[in-house]
């Protein structure tokens, strides 16, 4: 039973630029969050897609956005990218509609804003 | 402000010996908590969770947790703590105004060192 990928792994970009991060979720899993981790901190929630359509928002600017596929796959696309930025992105996947209390992550995509 | 506190940055304990990393939140409503731990240059490992029944919830690894609603703390802990155990623990709460969703917040962490 696959786990949560994601891809790529790291990333370094130049600021001003966007970038693209993608996430497949666990068999099965139809909802997928995405969060940020800075150094030294805890997961800070950014967003969460189930049925193809954001359904909450976390306190980030519009320059984070993402979209969900038929598949339950997903993208988080961030613009105009500062150097704070520079973080861990996680993405967990669940099952809403089983409770879907449970959150399972992905091993990250460490972005490096230069 | 819906919340989770982990008061201690790192927690250092004996191989051996039982350990303890402490957890307290602050949320409207019945508190959904979990525990997740971290390895180097990974993502988070789910290990338990407290959704309602029994105070002392057990998961992966031997680890257990004890959730305290007077005290409005889940405490994880273990008898006795490998070296292997040595990560980066995070507990986090289900932000009870996200409806049916699940959007999760989590504490700062706290780093645990194990020592032979």
């Amino acid at each position: 039973d696959a786990g949560v990928t994601q891809s790529p792994t790291h990333l370094i970009k130049t600021r001003g630029q966007q970038v693209t991060l993608r996430c497949s979720p666990k068999s099965g899993h139809d909802t997928v969050s995405w969060y940020q981790q800075a150094l030294g901190q805890g997961p800070q929630f950014i967003f969460q897609y189930y049925e193809e359509e954001e359904r909450q928002r976390g306190n980030f600017p519009d320059r984070f956005s993402g979209h969900q596929f038929p598949n339950y796959s997903s993208e988080l696309n961030v613009n105009a990218l500062l150097l704070g930025d520079s973080a861990l992105y996680l993405c967990a996947s669940s099952l809403l509609l089983a409770g879907g209390e449970t959150q399972y992550f992905g091993p990250g995509t460490r972005l490096l804003v230069l | 402000a819906q919340s989770v506190a982990q008061p201690e940055d790192q927690v250092n304990v004996a191989e051996g010996n039982p350990l303890t990393v402490k957890c307290t939140y602050s949320v409207s409503g019945n508190p959904y908590l979990f525990w997740y731990v971290q390895y180097p240059n990974r993502g988070l490992q789910f290990l338990l969770k407290y959704i309602t029944g029994d105070n002392l919830v057990k998961g992966s690894y031997g680890f257990e947790a004890e959730f305290n609603k007077s005290q409005t703390s889940f405490h994880l802990k273990k008898p006795s703590a490998l070296v292997s155990d040595s990560a980066l623990y995070f507990c986090a709460v289900r932000d009870t105004f996200s409806g049916g969703y699940n959007k999760l917040i989590f504490g700062a962490g706290t780093r645990l060192a194990v020592h032979p």
